[in-house]
């Protein structure tokens, strides 16, 4: 398996619940990141992780929590989200985090939040 | 920080024309500029890429112009393709910075 694979696709969840997104990237690369696309809006970065250690978080409110276990491996962990929330999130993924090398994105998690 | 603004934001052409996209970047210490192309469903793909040092780069029917004085840059699709439909980002990213600064998007459909 190749590039960057996101799961789930599509999550509906109520404000209350907690569920969590996973990312894994088979491309080698040191960094990776969670992005949050919302129609008619640039995408957002929420966090950065280099070499498994974060070195961004773009003011994200912490009902959002990332874990990165290694530098395959991505996760965002959800609890009690708003409506606000629902969103495109894609998970990316490039070999250097100095911002000259490509982000590899995966095909990202649809959620909603009722 | 870094500002990206897109234009136009939606973009239709005839099958076979050209399209362009332009872009313009606030900070001049922005020196990679890549492209993505996102089709329905899917995340974003790199199409193409260009650095400061260079003026254009050309990859078959896509290419890419910076202008670093005047602080755009422009994609340019020839002979377009239904299969070229899908919405476009520009972005920006300082050498050193952790980000990349990305526009709005430009939805492009070509009418066969």
């Amino acid at each position: 398996e190749t590039g960057v694979t996101q799961t789930p696709r599509h999550l509906v969840m109520g404000m209350t619940n907690k569920k969590s997104l996973k990312c894994e990237q088979h491309l080698g690369h040191n960094a990776m990141y969670w992005y949050k696309q919302s129609a008619k809006k640039p995408l957002e970065l929420m966090f950065v992780y280099n070499f498994k250690e974060q070195t961004e978080n773009n003011s994200v409110p912490s009902r959002f929590s990332p874990e990165c276990p290694n530098s395959s491996h991505l996760f965002l962990h959800l609890h009690t989200l708003q409506p606000e929330d629902s969103a495109l999130y894609l998970c990316a993924s490039s070999q250097d985090p100095r911002g000259d090398s490509p982000l590899h994105f995966g095909n990202g998690t649809r959620l909603t939040v009722t | 920080g870094e500002n990206v603004e897109q234009h136009p934001s939606t973009l239709s052409v005839q099958e076979g024309d050209s399209a362009v996209i332009k872009c313009t970047y606030s900070d001049s210490a922005s020196n990679y500029f890549p492209w993505y192309k996102q089709e329905l469903g899917k995340g974003p793909q790199l199409i193409i890429d260009i650095r400061s040092n260079v003026g254009e780069k050309k990859d078959q029917r896509i290419a890419v112009t910076l202008n670093k004085t005047a602080k755009h840059f422009s994609l340019h699709i020839t002979e377009t393709q239904p299969e070229d439909s899908a919405v476009y980002f520009c972005a920006a990213s300082i050498k050193g910075g952790n980000q990349f600064y990305f526009g709005t998007g430009t939805s492009l459909t070509v009418i066969p």
